[in-house]
């Protein structure tokens, strides 16, 4: 299983943009990258996941990077519906998360 | 439909009593899933079914035994559990489970305390 790491939290501002950085610097060349968000007492949410190419759906961009060993979440304008913990994770034939990262949203 | 529900939301148990979380999908999925999640601490994958088949125990202790009667329904049979089995349980569905891209569709959990 490939180990990822996360910063423990990070603050943002209402509005602005937000990104979220991964390290899975074991990744192997077929473990899929998925980013999912879990609110207060609540299941995980799926929020995007990509393999080599950035990607981009309603919710929020992943860049991965050339070498894969990282990725970044980009929440575009964050909302007070964004506070959340972020899981990054990676998959091979199971899907194992990294510790997440507390996300505040300020007004 | 595309919810996952888990019953119940709470459980409270003593160390000798036998009991059951449910879960449910009417997504048409064939892979679901239990994870388990302490406080704090990110989901870690208990067991997986493919095709009502149990594909992947992640070591898991024979206290916890999964079942899957049918493509909708996913139990896990509790017995004899111990205080540090307390934690949240997650159950999980996705289209398939070898397709590496698929999401996995999440309920809310039960909050199992084993006294």
């Amino acid at each position: 299983d490939a180990k990822t790491t996360q910063p423990n939290s990070m603050e943002s501002n209402e509005e602005e943009p937000v990104h979220l950085p991964c390290n899975h610097s074991t990744i192997s060349g077929t473990d899929y990258i998925h980013w999912y968000r879990q609110l207060p007492s609540q299941g995980p949410e799926y929020v995007i996941h990509g393999l080599t190419s950035n990607v981009n759906n309603r919710m929020a961009s992943l860049a991965i990077a050339e070498d894969r060993k990282s990725s970044t979440l980009i929440l575009h304008r964050a909302t007070l519906r964004d506070a959340a913990v972020y899981y990054c994770g990676t998959s091979y034939g199971k899907l194992t998360f990294g510790q997440g990262t507390i996300l505040t949203v300020h007004p | 439909d595309t919810e996952v529900t888990q019953t119940p939301k709470h459980l409270v148990m003593g160390m000798t009593n036998k009991k059951s979380l449910k879960c449910e999908q009417h997504m048409g999925h064939r892979a679901m899933y239990w994870y388990k999640q302490k406080a704090k601490k990110p989901p870690e994958l208990m067991f997986v079914y493919s095709y009502e088949k149990l594909s992947i125990n992640e070591s898991v202790p024979s206290r916890f035994s999964p079942e899957c009667p049918n493509s909708s329904l996913l139990n896990l049979h509790l017995h004899a559990l111990q205080p540090e089995d307390s934690a949240l349980y997650l159950c999980a569905s996705s289209h398939h489970r070898d397709r590496d891209y698929n999401e996995q569709f999440f309920g809310p959990g039960t909050r199992l305390t084993v006294l």
